[in-house]
């Protein structure tokens, strides 16, 4: 139980271009998930808390107008990198919260590229 | 600032040695929980062990133990008899507020050799 997958698992796109990532609880549901980055050989940083059927909260220093954050259901949320520049290029991971055992549970990641 | 410190950056041992990974984090608060993942090559994030701050007995899961110090906000990690399919970056995350938001330290990396 407590699966957690994304999509996609890694893309590569021009500059300019928005890419959308999906991420999904398989087998619970979440009202609330998560939306991290990872650099090369550092930690993870939150990027958003996303809870369904309410707007994303942001961390600071994330800008809400670059990075869409929609929760349209209770096993869905979405990633929306808008005007993509190659300082966007990372490697993103979501996670979901489960309400039964209290904890975070983390999708496999999308490796972002932007040429 | 609440906040988590994972002392050891890299750490290589051979197959079947133990390892402990440290974890020691910041906090005002009473009521908190810790958690520690696994983050292999492949990236994805595998969860280890939830414990709240009530519960200071220790943990054994196998060849994974925790030690659970409230009094030095220590929760260390060892792994008795490491194999090479341990080698990866573990990461202790506290979580001190009801945001459910994880505190990530920044890693260990562990190396098991052959």
């Amino acid at each position: 139980g407590a699966v957690v997958s994304q999509h996609p698992s890694w893309v590569i796109c021009k500059s300019g271009t928005s890419v959308k990532i999906e991420c999904r609880s398989l087998d619970f549901q979440a009202t609330t998930m998560f939306w991290y980055r990872q650099f090369p050989k550092q930690s993870l940083m939150l990027m958003a808390t996303s809870n369904e059927g309410s707007k994303a909260t942001y961390e600071q220093g994330v800008e809400k107008d670059k990075f869409l954050i929609n929760h349209a259901s209770l096993t869905l949320s979405t990633l929306t990198v808008t005007s993509a520049h190659p300082e966007d290029s990372s490697f993103y991971i979501c996670s979901a919260l489960s309400g039964s055992s209290d904890t975070q549970y983390f999708g496999p990641g999308t490796r972002l590229t932007v040429l | 600032a609440q906040k988590v410190t994972q002392a050891q950056t890299e750490i290589s041992v051979v197959e079947k040695e133990d390892v402990t990974l440290d974890c020691v984090y910041e906090t005002r608060d009473t009521t908190y929980y810790l958690f520690w993942y696994k983050q292999p090559p492949s990236g994805e994030l595998v969860f280890l062990i939830r414990r709240n701050s009530f519960d200071e007995q220790n943990e054994i899961s196998g060849r994974y133990s925790w030690n659970f110090q409230k009094s030095t906000s220590s929760f260390n990690f060892t792994i008795t008899a490491s194999q090479v399919v341990d080698s990866a970056v573990y990461f202790c995350a506290p979580r001190m507020d009801s945001s459910y938001k994880l505190i990530f330290g920044s890693g260990t990396r562990l190396l098991v050799r052959p």
